[in-house]
Formats: structure tokens, sequence, C-alpha cells
């Protein structure tokens, strides 16, 4: 079936390093992906999305481009700040399916001042 | 704009005990659904809605039933709660519009919910 792999976490970084979060997926079809955020003791939020093979989904910094090659959507991030501490979560979806999102178990990050 | 509403926030139940959570969404979305978050599992779909009057099973229906009576409204009801049922559930919504932004979904702020 249709699934999401992401990285393990706790992810800790130290401020302003560069950010990779790996994102791989298994899907019949071609699915659009999605990276959203959970903020601490909020839901989750869109951060980034593409719909097609290529395709760069970029916001807030970050960045994750649609590899239809290697099934991935890994999220990148030039240099993290403090702020960006949440938890990651990679998804897909298909047009037109009614249960709609594929989540991952999601990523938690840790920035360090 | 309020968004996606859900309440309670916080909810203690005892084994067999029902409630309902709720979610509200006022942005005329057809498109509603229920997840839960437990640890290591990510996010799992309990149930959803494509429209008023029509609901279906998610990945982890069992224990769990739905309704949408308006547009605006999808309660999510515990009939008799069990502890495998704590979690914390998070309602979210989408605009029926495939060909644009589709399945972007909006999410509440979630309930955590302890049976005990």
């Amino acid at each position: 079936g249709d699934s999401v792999t992401q990285m393990e976490g706790p992810v800790t970084l130290s401020e302003e390093a560069f950010l990779t979060i790996n994102c791989t997926y298994t899907a019949t079809g071609y699915p659009s992906l999605f990276w959203y955020v959970q903020y601490p003791g909020e839901g989750l939020q869109l951060l980034l999305k593409a719909t097609k093979a290529d395709d760069k989904g970029s916001n807030k910094g970050f960045e994750a481009t649609y590899r239809k090659e290697t099934t991935s959507f890994h999220l990148e991030k030039g240099s993290v700040q403090v702020s960006d501490s949440a938890v990651y979560f990679c998804a897909l979806g298909f047009l037109n399916r009614d249960d709609k999102i594929i989540f991952g178990k999601g990523t938690r990050l840790h920035i360090l001042p | 704009n309020a968004g996606v509403t859900q309440t309670p926030k916080f909810q203690v139940l005892k084994t067999g005990q029902s409630m309902t959570l709720q979610c509200a969404q006022d942005m005329n979305h057809e498109y509603m659904s229920w997840y839960r978050q437990d640890p290591g599992m990510g996010l799992r779909l309990i149930h959803y809605s494509v429209g008023a009057g029509i609901t279906d099973q998610g990945e982890v229906p069992n224990g769990y039933n739905v309704s949408r009576s308006t547009t605006e409204d999808f309660p999510l009801r515990l009939l008799s709660a069990a502890p495998s049922q704590t979690s914390v559930y998070f309602c979210a919504s989408s605009s029926d519009s495939y060909l644009s932004g589709a399945n972007v979904l909006t999410f509440g702020a979630g309930s955590r919910l302890t049976v005990l």
C-alpha cells in the first residue's frame, strides 16, 4: 500500500546549522507531496507542497524537491533558527482520493541556541 | 476567521464512558476528517466526510462514530471509551478543490483525551 517513511528523530542541531530531514514514499500512481509542521501545543500546518515530479516547494527558507526517480521529498533549510523547533511530517495525497493524506510518523527537531 | 475549532482541548474519561469531540469550521470546506496522533505512530485517519450527509471510515475507525448533518460541523463520538483511545485527536478540513491546492488540510489545535 501507499506509505511515507521519514527519518526518525529527534534531530538536534545548533542554530544556523544546515538541516536535512529525509522522506521517501511508496505509492501507486502520482501523488502530491507535502511537508506539514507542528509547533508545540498546536495543530499541524502546511509548510510546503509539490504536485508533480521535479517541482520544488519552498516556504520560510525551507525547500523540498519532488524526486520521482528516487521517490523522495527531502526537507532542507540552509540555516535553522531556534523558532524552527517543531515536529515535521512528510505526507502524500492523491487528486480525487477521498481518503486524502497519508502521513509519515513525524520527525522532532530541536534547535539549540 | 476562526478556521477549525475543536472542543474540548482536554478531557479525562473513565473506561466505558461516552463523549463527543466537537469540530467546527467556518471556511465552507466540504471535506472534513478526524485523525488521532500517537507517539511513534504519526497521524492515523479515523473517519472522514466529503460533504453533509456523507461519511466514511479511515484507517482506524473502530470505537468511533461520526455524523455530518451540516457543512460546518463534524463531531466524533466515543460510545464506550477504552484506554487504547487515549490520544490526541485532530480535526482537519479541506476545500473540495482538486485542481488547485488539492489535499491541503487545515487542522484544529487538537483535543487531548485520557481514558483511565
